[in-house]
């Protein structure tokens, strides 16, 4: 099936630590893209990638890092300089890089920070 | 600048009922699309629909259907004789394809629905 996965889907980290959040998509999609979402709020965008070995930083980028060494995969790393790290991470890709194109979404993974 | 407004925060109807989710939107652009999007209590947004800005028919799938009407900026959502299974928070986007920002998606707040048996 194509489609997009994110693991874990719960992290729970202690404060000071990085972490890692995986995305992979088999959808053969350029682009991909990183959203945080708070309780009540929407999404903001972290980072967004239109390519291989290429990225963007979005609207809310401090204490975030990412790479795209692959095209099905855009790892999100949350750096301890991140002061409120709690929340619903999304990751998203789109078979371009434009907002006119459907970003499709994985299932998310929920950080606590401890 | 690119703006969401979902007015409704959260709303609670009774099975069957029909519900509208508005969504108003502000851009400067010419040429954009309108997206919604679902999110189930398990997290995952998923696409329901896209509209491009020069489509102003309405669209009708199953039990949902969009009202486009650019004389007003809105884009609204209507689910008729709604189900538990329709529970969910609803998300309006828009694109926005100038000043460099060709990238961005503008999300709405969300719309909070609760279908109660």
């Amino acid at each position: 099936d194509g489609g997009i996965t994110q693991s874990p889907k719960y992290l729970f980290r202690k404060e000071g630590q990085n972490v890692t959040l995986s995305c992979e998509q088999n959808l053969n999609h350029d682009a991909m893209y990183w959203y945080r979402q708070d309780p009540g709020q929407g999404l903001r965008l972290i980072y967004y990638s239109q390519i291989v070995n290429d990225f963007q930083k979005g609207d809310i980028a401090e204490g975030y890092s990412v790479s795209r060494e692959k095209k099905e995969s855009f790892p999100l790393t949350v750096t301890s300089a991140q002061k409120n790290p709690t929340a619903f991470y999304l990751c998203a890709s789109s078979i371009r890089g434009r907002s006119t194109d459907t970003q499709y979404f994985g299932p998310g993974t929920r950080l606590t920070v401890l | 600048a690119q703006k969401v407004t979902q007015a409704q925060t959260e709303i609670s109807v009774v099975e069957k009922e029909d519900v509208t989710l508005d969504c108003v939107y502000e851009t400067r652009d010419t040429t954009y699309y309108l997206f919604w999007y679902k999110q189930p209590p398990s997290g995952e947004l998923v696409f329901l629909i896209r509209r491009n800005s020069f489509d102003e028919q309405n669209e009708i799938s199953g039990r949902y259907s969009w009202n486009f009407q650019k004389s007003t900026s809105s884009f609204n959502f209507t689910i008729t004789a709604s189900q538990v299974v329709d529970s969910a928070v609803y998300f309006c986007a828009l694109s926005h394809l100038g000043g460099g920002s060709n990238y961005k998606l503008t999300f709405g707040k969300g719309t909070l629905l609760t279908v109660n048996p």
